[in-house]
């Protein structure tokens, strides 16, 4: 039990459809970050909040989008959805100035995009 | 481009013998790396880290040993355990400066340790 958890855990949408997916952190994490795992593949980084700004992005377009609140909670974003958006979506969280090791994954959401 | 690779699939142990999991990096930043332990539905666990000024990190049963010069590093795991049976990803990632807010991972090997 990492006390990270996500919701939902499993979405189905439609190709151009908009998806929020959310992530609460353990209480005191004001740093999360959020990868995508697609099948087969490891996780790869989208990007990371910290006190609610942006603090780092990976490759992907701007339809993807972040926003973290001051509860330790946090939204993922995307517009425009499209087949290959179909994977699954983990968010981490930690405390500032804390290294990979004390970083909690969690479950992750599992998003299908037909 | 991938970064850090596991070219092992998969990898099937008895159980009390030696499991050995290998990851190739092609970044020369990379000077922190780590091992993760994934179930299914669950996200990944920390299992083990080593900094670039260390060729091992032992904690338990669990021994990482890094070669530099051969950009390679792998995970040995004595005596293995039914319970070790998951998906074990490798991360990389550079210690401080540009990059050093993400990991970047390999595709993961799938441990399987026979009883």
């Amino acid at each position: 039990e990492t006390g990270v958890t996500q919701s939902p855990t499993h979405l189905i949408k439609t190709r151009g459809q908009q998806v929020t997916l959310r992530c609460s952190s353990q209480s005191g994490h004001n740093t999360v970050s959020w990868y995508q795992q697609a099948l087969g593949q490891g996780p790869q980084f989208i990007f990371q909040y910290y006190r609610e700004e942006e603090n780092g992005r990976g490759n992907f377009p701007p339809r993807f989008s972040g926003l973290q609140f001051p509860n330790y909670s946090s939204e993922l974003n995307v517009n425009a959805l499209e087949l290959d958006d179909s994977a699954l979506y983990l968010c981490a969280s930690s405390l500032p100035g804390q290294g990979f090791d004390t970083q909690y994954f969690g479950p992750g959401t599992r998003l299908t995009v037909l | 481009d991938q970064q850090v690779k596991q070219n092992s699939p998969s990898l099937s142990v008895q159980e009390g013998r030696i499991s050995i999991l290998n990851c190739d990096y092609t970044n020369s930043m990379f000077d922190y790396f780590l091992w993760y332990k994934k179930y299914p539905a669950e996200g990944p666990t920390f299992l083990i880290s080593i900094s670039s000024i260390k060729d091992k990190n032992e904690d338990g049963r669990f021994t990482v040993f890094l070669n530099k010069s051969a950009k390679h590093l792998s995970l040995h795991i004595v005596p293995s355990q039914p319970g070790d049976s998951a998906v074990y990803f490798c991360a990389a990632s550079p210690h401080s400066g540009a990059g050093s807010y993400q990991l970047t991972f390999g595709k993961g090997t799938k441990l399987s340790v026979i009883p």
